[in-house]
């Protein structure tokens, strides 16, 4: 059976960085893009991009220009979400998950979800 | 603001039929599948309806999605307490080059 399992919760001072992890097992990992979502709390979903595991290609919101790094480590089958420069705004739970087909908004599964909290 | 406009709440007595619409735009719903995703409180959001009118394995046909034009609706008929949650409708935008959600609707079984 497909999972995600991402790293664990992170408290964050403003300004600094998070690196979040998403360990896929039960599928072949380089056959499924890899998306990020994140929830505020409260909030609805919100995408932040994806990232091909296969060629490493990836593509992000405009909103996250400049801040948002996605990697991927086949060798392990872990995908990586790097976001830099944080607020208080990124307060969130962040996940990941599989998609299906380029251009997809069908995810399945989702990682547990990762949550971040940036507070001085 | 969402690019996917959902009513923020919507409500049934068990055994009704409860419809919840997704309106979009010629970027988004109108030339791309529709999916749809269940929150139970306090968990991950699950995938409850895919390429407009498809059910993963356990959900029960219950639920439906249909899509005409730029909007699309999830359907749930016989209405159950366990459906109470939060539903959300996902697209591809072409323009933005990004999935786009609905904000949410809150469905409450009275």
């Amino acid at each position: 059976q497909e999972h995600l399992v991402q790293s664990g919760a992170e408290v964050k001072r403003p300004g600094s960085s998070v690196r979040i992890s998403c360990k896929a097992s039960g599928y072949t990992f380089t056959a499924h893009f890899i998306h990020w979502v994140r929830q505020a709390p409260g909030q609805g979903l919100e995408w932040l991009g994806w990232i091909n595991p296969n060629t490493g290609v990836t593509d992000h919101g405009q909103k996250f220009q400049g801040r948002v790094t996605l990697t991927r480590d086949t060798s392990i089958t872990t995908a990586y979400l790097d976001l830099s420069r944080l607020t208080s705004d990124d307060t969130a739970v962040y996940f990941c998950v599989r998609a299906f087909g380029v251009r997809s908004s069908r995810f399945d599964p989702w990682g547990q979800g990762t949550l971040v909290t940036v507070s001085s | 603001q969402s690019l996917l406009t959902q009513p923020p709440s919507a409500s049934g007595t068990p055994g009704q039929r409860v419809t919840i619409s997704c309106s979009g735009s010629n970027s988004n719903v109108g030339p791309n599948t529709v999916n749809w995703y269940r929150q139970f409180p306090g968990t991950t959001p699950q995938p409850l309806i895919h390429s407009i009118n498809l059910r993963p394995s356990g959900v029960p046909d219950r639920f439906s999605g249909s899509k005409s034009g730029t909007s699309a609706s999830l359907a749930v008929t016989d209405l159950q307490s366990e459906d109470e949650a939060i539903y959300y409708c996902a697209a591809w935008d072409d323009d933005l080059k990004a999935v786009v959600f609905g904000g949410g609707t809150t469905l409450t079984v009275l």
